[in-house]
């Protein structure tokens, strides 16, 4: 069955950095573009970044260009966001999701991951 | 980027049908998708496409469109319905809605 399981939360001081990992089985990682997606506490969700298959492109929200790299690894099935020049505004739970359509007008998040917690605070 | 409008909250007695409404330019263009989320968990896809739903989510649950509206309805309503519920569109790239909370009394 699919799975994505992601890492690398924590606590970090505003102006840090942090690597967040997801790790995706049960599905051939190389075939789909994938996403992180970020929900503040109580708040609703929000559309970070986007990776095609190959990583030939990305995308990223306005609130996090400049100071965010999305990467992913095919190998080894690894989708990472790395955040730097964090912000308190940045704090939230981050998933990962799987992103399904028909490159048309057809496009949906199918798998999520359980989410991982960034909390940015002196 | 573009906006989806969503109700904040949204009330059904229970086993009645409720709909949930979202509203944007980008509904014109993309198909709608709609995600289930209960407090502390991962949002699930409920509904995406024209009325397609993924395997092991109830029938109870439908979608529809017209215009810049998508409506997630959904009939006979259950106690494990409750939760907040989140449409989304391919815009620019990505957009989602506000959310809905819904309360099933």
């Amino acid at each position: 069955q699919v799975q994505l399981v992601e890492s690398g939360g924590g606590l970090v001081k505003p102006g840090g950095s942090l690597r967040l990992s997801c790790a995706a089985s049960g599905f051939t990682f190389s075939d789909y573009y994938m996403s992180w997606i970020r929900q503040a506490p109580g708040k609703g969700l929000e559309w970070v970044s986007y990776i095609s298959s190959s990583s030939s492109y990305t995308n990223y929200a306005d609130s996090v260009k400049g100071r965010f790299t999305i990467s992913r690894d095919n190998a080894k099935n690894s989708l990472f966001l790395q955040m730097n020049s964090l912000r308190a505004e940045d704090t939230a739970v981050y998933y990962c999701a799987r992103e399904g359509g028909d490159g048309y007008n057809l496009y949906y998040f199918d798998y999520w991951g359980q989410g991982t917690l960034v909390t940015v605070s002196s | 980027s573009s906006e989806l409008t969503q109700d904040p909250a949204v009330s059904v007695a229970l086993g009645q049908t409720v709909r949930i409404t979202c509203q944007g330019d980008s509904l014109r263009s993309y198909y709608t998708s709609w995600y289930q989320q209960k407090p502390g968990q991962a949002p699930v896809l409920v509904i995406y496409g024209k009325n397609i739903r993924p395997s092991g989510i109830p029938d109870r649950f439908s979608g529809s469109s017209s215009g810049n509206t998508a409506s997630l309805t959904i009939t006979g309503a259950q106690a494990e319905d409750e939760a907040d519920y989140y449409c989304n569109s391919r815009d620019n790239p990505w957009v989602f809605g506000g959310g809905t909370k819904l309360t099933v009394l």
